[in-house]
């Protein structure tokens, strides 16, 4: 079974920092584009950030730039999202996801079930 | 960064009903990375269409995705008890992505 299964969430003081985990399971991790989104409460759909199969191409929303890291472990089959200097409008259900990227087309194909950050 | 403008807000429609989702786009957005989802409470959101107009896998052909440049249309053909959910359009491109702040499709 394809699954994403996040971890590491919890409530934190601003100022403070956080490393979320995706450990991927039944699919070739190493080969996929991988993105973390989030949602504030009450709030729509956030893109945070992609990372290229190689763990090398990064990008971010102008928001989070020099604060939260997204990194991989294509061995341990594993995404991460390192949070530094957190604030209180970081408080969000944080999902990683799957990206489906072909010449057909683009979307994120499978999530989590998310893990809560609190910043307060 | 384009912004996706999501209309109408909230879609009261009564289930057999046809369901017409906007999403406009600041700027041309290339069709092969726009994006739909499904979303509903205590759940991850669901992939619907990808390429603007591709049904991801599984998703029943009532979902139909169209449009092209900066204007893209989901329709629901006929309502189902299981589509009452909050739906957003996605873009991808130029090293960056967003989402439209979504359309609540509520049961009349």
């Amino acid at each position: 079974e394809v699954q994403l299964v996040e971890s590491g969430g919890g409530l934190v003081q601003p100022g403070g920092s956080l490393r979320l985990s995706c450990a991927a399971s039944g699919f070739t991790f190493s080969t996929y584009w991988m993105s973390w989104v989030r949602q504030a409460p009450g709030k729509g759909l956030e893109w945070v950030a992609n990372i290229k199969q190689d763990g090398i191409e990064k990008y971010y929303v102008d928001s989070v730039k020099g604060r939260l890291t997204i990194s991989r472990d294509n061995a341990k089959t594993a995404l991460y999202l390192q949070m530094n200097s957190l604030r209180a409008e970081d408080t969000a259900l944080y999902y990683c996801a799957r990206i489906y990227h072909s010449s057909s087309g683009y979307g994120m194909d499978v999530w989590g079930q998310g893990t809560t950050v609190t910043v307060s | 960064e384009i912004v996706l403008t999501q209309s109408p807000g909230t879609l009261s429609l009564s289930p057999g009903e046809r369901a017409t989702l906007s999403c406009r786009a600041s700027q041309t957005v290339t069709s092969s990375y726009l994006a739909w989802y499904q979303h509903k409470p205590g759940q991850a959101p669901r992939l619907l269409i990808y390429g603007a107009s591709s049904r991801a896998t599984g998703i029943p052909d009532r979902f139909i995705g169209s449009g092209s440049g900066t204007d893209f249309t989901l329709t629901i053909s006929r309502l189902e008890p299981e589509d009452f959910a909050v739906y957003y359009c996605q873009q991808y491109g130029s090293s960056s992505s967003t989402f439209g702040q979504g359309t609540k499709v509520e049961i009349k």
